[in-house]
């Protein structure tokens, strides 16, 4: 079956980079997501990556995919007290698979 | 732009009754609306999917006949919990995609339900 797996938390220092993994099993997934989610609301989509792509760097985010091992990674840099939240990772041969999510937790 | 809204946010409601969620898009076209679950510090499952005018694709475990679906128009889908129980309490999230693109799904909110 579909298992896609995060670590449960992350704790960071405010200003420190902050990298968030992701394994995922469906080496067909088009795409790669990164979602994150704050208390009591909905998903917000923070990047994507196609599955031709190794990296993909969006302003402080950058995204690593590793087909081979079927890892994906996000990294935060100059994590913000604001980027404290859940992020999960998606998978989509042809609906969203979640990732088991990983709450990022940062302190000043 | 690609708004989507939930209504109502959360509601309370008693054993047995039903209880009826829409998920609106509120600026473009929504062919395919997604509705997930999630319990408290858990990731989103995917209930089931729907096609603006067709029946709704559910997963396996999720029972149709308590969790109604329709998918009426372009821009609004709704979710009714039939004869809702304490373990239907939960937060359901639901998702629309853009007709015509293949890769993003813009999220709604979400509705807290708690069940008595």
């Amino acid at each position: 079956g579909e298992d896609v797996e995060q670590s449960l938390f992350l704790s960071v220092r405010e200003g420190d980079s902050s990298v968030i993994n992701c394994t995922y099993t469906d080496s067909s997934s088009t795409y790669l997501y990164w979602y994150k989610q704050e208390p009591g609301a909905g998903l917000q989509l923070l990047t994507y990556i196609f599955s031709n792509m190794d990296m993909k760097q969006d302003q402080r985010l950058t995204v690593l995919l590793n087909k081979k091992d079927k890892h994906l990674s996000l990294r935060i840099a100059d994590t913000q007290t604001g980027d404290s939240a859940i992020y999960f990772c998606a998978e989509t041969p042809d609906k969203l698979i979640f990732g088991t999510g990983t709450r990022l937790q940062v302190f000043p | 732009g690609a708004v989507v809204s939930q209504h109502p946010s959360w509601v309370i409601c008693k054993s047995g009754t039903s209880v009826k969620i829409e998920c609106r898009s509120l600026d473009f076209q929504a062919t395919t609306m997604f509705w997930y679950r999630q319990f408290p510090k858990q990731s989103l499952m995917l209930m089931a999917t729907s096609n603006e005018g067709s029946k709704a694709t559910y997963e396996q475990g999720v029972e149709k006949d308590k969790f109604l679906i329709n998918h009426a128009s372009l821009t609004l889908s709704t979710l009714t919990v039939t004869s809702a129980h304490p373990e239907d309490s939960s937060f359901y999230i639901c998702s629309a995609r853009d007709y015509g693109e293949t890769y993003e799904q813009y999220f709604g909110p979400g509705t807290r339900l708690t069940v008595t």
